[in-house]
């Protein structure tokens, strides 16, 4: 199972909007609305914003976005704050029980 | 609350075994499975597999057969990884992750395991 694709990085500036790609297959992300998003800071643990491909859990502002289109799911960022600056993962169900994760995309300000 | 809390750091030697838990509270434990996933020094994210809660029975990612081993011990709620044969490649934070069915709603803390002679 191949990891999904996610640029290394993406930037903004505060108050703007940043959109965050994460590309699989028809096996995956194409394949099933079960793709999700992870924030991650540095030396902390991965923290659930987006499930079902657009679905927010309790608690995470509504300036996160999902979406998806064919075999590429989005994440937006709207608004960009000091504190959405880390690392976003995406992960999808891939059938057979079976997860996978994007490689990550790194959020900085311009 | 929802609460994953793993065991601390380790360090072993090459070919020396580990094992890693994940005590959860707040919640019925056998009623959502558990994940593991692996992120080495400055990498991503990596799926390791899942174990049902339920039945005990553990699914292994590609690249995590063999020298890893999910179990659980129920009475106390907890999930524990072993790895065995230990090698320098292993270096890396160990999560426990709650299954919510289509996604990893709670996290572990994470615990470092580091292989060094």
């Amino acid at each position: 199972q191949s990891a999904l694709t996610q640029p290394p990085s993406a930037s903004g500036s505060p108050g703007q909007s940043v959109t965050i790609s994460c590309t699989g297959t028809s096996s995956d992300v194409g394949g099933y609305n079960y793709v999700s998003w992870y924030q991650q800071h540095p030396g902390k643990a991965p923290k659930l914003m987006i499930y079902e491909v657009s679905k927010r859990p309790s608690g995470v502002p509504d300036r996160f976005s999902g979406s998806k289109s064919g075999n590429t799911a989005s994440l937006t960022v709207s608004g960009l704050q000091a504190d959405d600056e880390a690392d976003y993962y995406c992960s999808s169900y891939a059938g057979s029980d079976v997860r996978v994760f994007g490689g990550g995309t790194k959020l900085t300000f311009l | 609350q929802v609460q994953l809390v793993q065991s601390g750091s380790e360090l072993k030697k090459p070919g020396a075994s580990v094992k890693v838990s994940c005590k959860a509270s707040g919640y019925t434990f056998t009623s959502y499975g558990m994940n593991w996933v692996r992120q080495a020094p400055g990498q991503g994210l990596e799926w390791m597999g899942w174990i049902n809660t339920n039945s005990g029975n553990p699914t292994y990612a590609q690249g995590f057969t063999g020298r890893f081993v999910f179990s659980l011990d129920t009475s106390v709620s907890t999930a524990y990884l072993q790895i065995s044969s230990l090698k320098a490649e292993d270096t890396a934070v160990y999560y426990c992750a709650r299954d919510s069915i289509t996604t990893f709603d709670y996290w572990g803390q994470g615990t470092l395991v580091t292989v060094s002679s």
